[in-house]
């Protein structure tokens, strides 16, 4: 079945430096990302729907300048998460979806903890 | 907008007990209903799905049906096992467009005791 990679699964960094979060399809194209943000004992909120080859689509709330979306290729997404803070820490995870299908694949997720 | 309202937890079970966690919708549409399980420290893995109205889905012993007429989606396991142990999420997609994002419920936690 469809598999989506995503590294790292844990980061630690220094507020105010810069963290880089990569997701992959690997064994199909995902045109369209989807990346969301868990909190501790609460849901999965959507940040940005990423496209390949255009500018991602940020949700209400959601600082683009803060959160940078990249989607170069048909198989990577990448998230950076720039001039972190302790409140950027959070669990992060993509997904992604094949064109005509209503499976959704999603990573395992990243642990971030901004010291 | 799209939303799903699903039940407060934490739920906490005695093994081989009966389980439900229910879990509403507000779509526009005609939207496919999935549930998402997350087992500590893990991402999240599918664990049924139903794409229209008197869908079934079921695995692993869970089963969900989707109602129309209650815009429903609970889910359903006859006898529970400590493993079950995990977050629960209700989602809904409308279309199946690549660029259509799952919408989550806030997610119902179930501890199951031996």
């Amino acid at each position: 079945g469809a598999v989506v990679s995503q590294h790292p699964s844990r980061v630690i960094c220094k507020s105010g430096t810069s963290v880089k979060i990569e997701c992959r399809s690997l064994d199909f194209q995902a045109t369209t990302m989807f990346w969301y943000r868990q909190f501790p004992k609460q849901s999965l909120m959507l940040m940005a729907t990423s496209n390949e080859g255009s500018k991602a689509t940020y949700e209400q709330g959601v600082e683009k300048d803060k959160f940078l979306i990249n989607h170069a290729s048909l198989t990577l997404s990448t998230l950076t998460v720039t001039s972190a803070h302790p409140e950027d820490s959070s669990f992060y995870i993509c997904s992604a979806r094949e064109g005509g299908s209503d499976g959704y694949t999603f990573g395992s997720g990243t642990r971030l903890t901004v010291v | 907008g799209n939303s799903v309202t699903q039940m407060e937890g934490p739920v906490t079970l005695s093994e081989e007990a009966f389980l439900t966690i229910n879990c509403t919708y507000t779509a526009t549409g005609y939207p496919s209903l999935f549930w998402y399980v997350q087992y500590p420290g893990e991402g999240l893995q599918l664990l049924l799905k139903a794409t229209k109205a008197d869908d079934k889905g079921s695995n692993k012993g869970f089963e969900a049906t989707y109602r129309k007429e209650t815009t429903s989606f609970h889910l359903e396991k006859g006898s529970v096992q400590v493993s079950d142990s995990a977050v629960y999420f209700c989602a809904l997609s409308e279309g199946n467009q690549a660029g259509t994002a799952l919408i989550f419920g806030k997610g119902t936690t179930l501890s199951v005791s031996s």
